[in-house]
Parts: structure tokens; sequence; C-alpha cells
């Protein structure tokens, strides 16, 4: 299957900080990439839709001006969480979706802790 | 819209037992079905999908799911689980096409736990 890889795997930062993770299709292109959030024992939640060279589309109650996606090329995509707070600890999970495959290939998630 | 219901939040099964995880969804069009695992501290693995054709698809590590359109159900089955089957699963739906039109609407989950 398509592989997608996420950078850093896990990453500590003090409250106020900015904090980027990348998400890579490694040997397939994806024209659509999706950022999602993930709680403790819960399901995953749509943050946003990027497609290729477009501003990213947010689920309500996402803060866009927060949650900075960029969408660069066919196989980066990137998340930006500006001035980090403790709420916002998760674990964030790309997909990228591309072709006529109908599927989303997930990375392996970024664990964010926020001190 | 669409909606996913997984009906048991834990499922316990010894090692080797058949398991059956349930999945129903709600949709007013037409929609993909799909069963992806999770391990802990991991992201998401396909582990199968219904997109058209044979109601019945098999996937890896030995899974398999039946589409049911008339229950609008994606059931997904194993016969012999093991040990390393532990993990969340879940059931995900989206309307045919692309772009946009990949969103995914999840189920909440189903923690499958293989005691020994």
């Amino acid at each position: 299957g398509a592989v997608v890889s996420q950078h850093p795997s896990w990453v500590i930062c003090k409250s106020g900080t900015s904090v980027k993770i990348e998400c890579r299709s490694l040997d397939f292109q994806a024209t659509t990439m999706f950022w999602y959030r993930q709680f403790p024992k819960q399901s995953l939640m749509l943050m946003a839709t990027s497609n290729e060279g477009s501003k990213a589309t947010y689920e309500q109650g996402v803060e866009k001006d927060k949650f900075l996606i960029n969408h660069a090329s066919l196989t980066l995509s990137t998340l930006t969480v500006t001035s980090a707070h403790p709420e916002d600890s998760s674990f964030y999970i790309c997909s990228g979706a591309g072709g006529r495959a109908n599927v989303q290939f997930f990375g392996p998630g970024t664990r964010l802790t926020v001190l | 819209a669409q909606s996913v219901t997984q009906l048991d939040s834990q499922v316990p099964v010894f090692e080797e037992a058949p398991v059956e995880l349930r999945c129903n969804y709600s949709s007013s069009v037409s929609v993909y079905l799909f069963w992806y695992v999770q391990y802990p501290n991991q992201g998401l693995q396909l582990l199968l999908k219904y997109l058209s054709g044979s109601t019945l698809v098999k996937g890896i590590n030995g899974f398999e799911a039946e589409f049911n359109k008339s229950q609008t159900s994606f059931h997904l089955r194993k016969p012999s689980v093991h040990i390393s089957d532990t993990a969340e699963y879940f059931c995900a739906v989206t309307p045919p096409g692309g772009g946009s039109n990949y969103k995914l609407t999840f189920g909440k989950g189903t923690l499958l736990t293989v005691n020994p």
C-alpha cells in the first residue's frame, strides 16, 4: 500500500511556541491531504482538508489562524500549531489521497505535548 | 451527510476464537466503506474496503467484511484471532468521488482485546 510519513513522531514544546508537523506521501501523489486530531481513547476528528496549491478547508470549530496548513506540493503538507497551549496537546494524524484509489492512507501520527 | 455507528466500544475475546465487530452506517447517498486498525500510538492502517462489486471483501491479516445494503451494515469478521490483533478498529464511510469527497466519517471505534 501507499506510504505516508510524519515528522516528528513526537514533540514537546513550551507554551507559546509554534510547532510544525510535516506529512509526506512517499510513493504516491497526494492531491488531497487531511489533518486529524485524536484525543485519548477517542475517534479521529477531522481538522481540515487541503488540496495541493489551494487554501485548506477547515472544519467548523477549528481555528484556521491557530492551525496553519500548507500543501505546497503533491507530496508534502505541513501543519503548524501557532502559539501552542497545553490544551493543544494531542495526537495529530495526517492522511493523503490521490488518483482514483478513493482511499486515504494515514501517517503514523505525531504526539504533541505542550508544557 | 453520513454517520457511522460502531455498536460495541469494547470486545474482549480469547485467542483463537472468532470475532465480529459491528458497524452500521447512515447515508442519503451511496458510500464507500472502510475498516481501519490502529495499534497503540500509531496511525491507521487500512484493513479492507468496499467500493463496488462482491459484497464480501477480504482484507489483510485474515479479516473479512460483508456489505449488506438492506441492513446498512459492514461488519468485520475474523474466524480465529491472535494476541497481535489487539487494537482499536475503526469503521468509516465516504461518498464516492475524489477531491474533498474523500472526506471520511469515522465511527467511534471498537477496542478488540484478545486474551490468552
